[in-house]
């Protein structure tokens, strides 16, 4: 069965500091991957994307993350954190080949500090 | 252009009673997903809409049931309720085709009490 697997429950970084956050996925075929980004009482808005091509993908609000087929992860990194990147972030694996039935992690939390 | 919309944002039901969550798609979106996002958990997937019918459901039971109608625009029912229901409920619509991506609205927070 597909499952997504982000290891990290809480991550404090320091404002400028890079960031990675980890994901894990268990999916029979060539995965569709996604990020999304939630802040508190809202909706979840999407940070990127892989369906295929290249492996190190760019989004919005300088993320980017990288495809790795051999350890079957997707982590999300940022070379510059600022305060506003504070909210939780949620790695996700499409269940069709459109990308519109989802399967999500449990998230991670990201705290920035001053 | 009009993002995705739900409605109500909040609402307090009691245990056993019925309840329908509403959603408008965005324009031009034609597959309208559901989600259940129980506090400090990832959504999880319940059902999937595709020209007014179900073509994809997660593990939930049948008392979760769910409309879309020709304007793309849906229900989510939930009937028996239970304090478990207690969530964030999400819908995404999605655009025609293959590779596309979910945008999802605000959600409602529905207690039972």
């Amino acid at each position: 069965a597909q499952s997504v697997t982000q290891p990290d429950i809480h991550i404090t970084v320091s404002e400028g500091a890079s960031l990675e956050l980890r994901c894990n996925y268990s999916y029979g075929a060539t995965p569709y991957l996604f990020w999304y980004v939630q802040s508190p009482g809202q909706g979840l808005q999407l940070l990127l994307k892989y369906f295929s091509g290249d492996t190190l993908v760019q989004g919005i609000k300088g993320f980017e993350a990288e495809f790795k087929r051999s350890q079957s992860s997707f982590n999300l990194r940022k070379p510059s954190v600022h305060w506003s990147d504070a909210a939780e972030y949620f790695c996700a694996v499409g269940l069709n080949q459109a990308g519109t039935a989802l399967i999500f992690g449990k998230g991670t939390t990201l705290s920035v500090s001053s | 252009e009009t993002g995705v919309t739900q409605s109500p944002t909040h609402l307090i039901k009691t245990r056993g009673q019925q309840v329908t969550l509403r959603c408008s798609s965005q324009s031009g979106h034609n597959t309208v997903s559901w989600y259940q996002q129980a506090l400090g958990q990832g959504p999880q997937f319940i059902f999937q809409y595709y020209r007014e019918e179900e073509n994809g459901r997660g593990n939930f039971p049948p008392r979760f049931s769910g409309l879309q109608f020709p304007n793309y625009s849906s229900e989510l029912n939930v009937n028996a309720l239970e304090l478990d229901d207690s969530a964030l409920y999400l819908c995404a619509s999605s655009p025609p085709g293959v590779r596309t991506e979910a945008f999802f609205g605000q959600g409602t927070r529905l207690t039972v009490v």
